[in-house]
């Protein structure tokens, strides 16, 4: 099933809080989970990555962790700002060599001031 | 560097016509990606390019879309003819390879809109 489940689908969260989404995908074939950020009218950026084989890995505010056996990770923000305020995609890699994402449905973030 | 450029920004177009997008990757990337990206939902590829090859199409609707990458560098998606389910933005991005220190870079699309 090549397929990446995001939730919530809409989140609000106030200024110096903290933001999680969610994601969770069946098919033991992916290998990198890369997260992207996407502000309105501009493509997707890559924010943070994690290999399967870590359980979390931070870089400043953003934090992914990664729970292999139940197939399931998720992005945290602290001290979310509201500069934050855009949609997040996960994603999930096949393994194979050709560096396909499957992307999950994405993430609507607004950090309220 | 320069990013992923993408044109035109914006169309509109009526149902059974026949459009064009272009894209020229970041200079030396040999792998170019398109995707659709509708409303509410996250990217989906179309197309992947190695160089002037295609590695991808599985997603691709063949009957009505096509896609080329002549000489290995830009890249010419086209929808002929159109449905109203094309609205989206169509996104393109390249990459310097496929390790994990070689992410994919996005332009900023063209959102296509049918009437």
């Amino acid at each position: 099933q090549q397929q990446v489940k995001q939730s919530p689908q809409s989140l609000i969260v106030q200024k110096g809080g903290i933001s999680i989404i969610n994601c969770a995908y069946e098919n033991t074939a992916f290998d990198y989970f890369p997260w992207y950020q996407q502000f309105p009218g501009k493509g997707p950026a890559l924010l943070i990555a994690i290999r399967p084989d870590v359980s979390e890995k931070k870089e400043g505010r953003f934090t992914i962790s990664f729970n292999k056996s139940a197939k399931q990770f998720s992005l945290h923000i602290m001290d979310s700002q509201p500069g934050d305020s855009a949609t997040y995609f996960c994603a999930a890699r096949l393994s194979g060599g050709y560096n396909k994402l499957i992307f999950g449905a994405g993430t609507r973030l607004a950090v309220h001031p | 560097e320069a990013g992923v450029a993408q044109s035109p920004r914006y169309k509109i177009i009526e149902k059974r016509q026949s459009v064009a997008f272009w894209c020229n990757p970041i200079s030396g990337h040999a792998t170019l990606y398109w995707y659709q990206q509708i409303l509410g939902q996250g990217p989906k590829l179309l197309i992947q390019f190695q160089n002037n090859g295609v590695v991808d199409d599985s997603q691709l609707p063949k009957d009505r879309f096509s896609a080329e990458r002549l000489k290995g560098v830009d890249s010419t998606l086209k929808i002929q003819p159109a449905k109203l389910e094309d609205s989206a933005v169509y996104l393109c991005a390249s990459a310097g390879g496929t390790g994990d220190n070689q992410p994919q870079h996005f332009g900023d699309g063209t959102r296509l809109s049918i009437l």
